[in-house]
């Protein structure tokens, strides 16, 4: 079975520390994004990217947050320094799409739970 | 701008009884997608189905049912006979067509199916 593997599963840190997520999207996937879930807002996009692109970052803080892909077969998602309300579940999806039919299924991880101190 | 509502944010229900989860959307578009994810109590979120604005016909696949009706902007999701593995968080979202694909999510319905 292919899936979006997401490490690490569970982070705990204390503020101020530096934290890298990782995804591995499915093979021949061409959008990977990233997606914050909280009790409170829910499920908010942080960023996506499209043949490795970044298409839209605009839900992402952009003075802690940085995402990137480095090739195909890993996006990241850093947070430098990171903050208590950074704590959260951090998903990453991936899907295939020609950018003109609308997004269609996407695969998500089982996501990483980010606890900041 | 885009958005999905479900009002109801818990519901529970005994096991066989059919329950009905409800989704409000809106949107400027034309053409868009709707969808519905499952988020058991292990995490992932798992499709379920995708329909378009232009195809209202209502979808069934074996227990679970979807009515789309554009007039009143709704994607419902029915769960007939409901079992204890349907107990999970789910999710409506929607996304437009023409270079934004993102999904924009409701805040989710916390089904409980009790024995």
């Amino acid at each position: 079975d292919a899936r979006v593997t997401q490490t690490p599963r569970d982070k705990v840190t204390e503020m101020g520390q530096e934290v890298t997520m990782r995804c591995q999207p499915i093979l021949g996937h061409n959008t990977v994004f990233w997606y914050r879930q909280t009790m409170m807002q829910g499920l908010e996009l942080l960023a996506y990217f499209r043949n490795r692109a970044p298409l839209d970052d605009s839900g992402m803080p952009k003075d802690r947050f940085s995402a990137e892909m480095p090739d195909a077969t890993l996006a990241t998602l850093k947070i430098q320094p990171s903050e208590p309300r950074d704590s959260a579940v951090y998903f990453c999806a991936s899907g295939t799409s020609s950018g003109r039919a609308g997004a269609g299924e996407l695969f998500f991880g089982e996501g990483s739970r980010l606890t900041v101190l | 701008a885009q958005k999905v509502t479900q009002a109801q944010t818990e519901i529970s229900v005994v096991e066989k009884e059919d329950v009905t989860l409800d989704c409000v959307y809106e949107t400027r578009d034309t053409t868009y997608y709707l969808f519905w994810y499952k988020q058991p109590p292990s995490g992932e979120l798992v499709f379920l189905i995708r329909r378009n604005s232009f195809d209202e016909q209502n979808e069934i696949s074996g227990r679970y049912s979807w009515n789309f009706q554009k007039s009143t902007s709704s994607f419902n999701f029915t769960i007939t006979a409901s079992q204890v593995v349907d107990s999970a968080v789910y999710f409506c979202a929607l996304s437009s067509q023409g270079g934004s694909e993102k999904l924009v999510f409701g805040k989710g319905t916390k089904l409980t199916v009790n024995p």
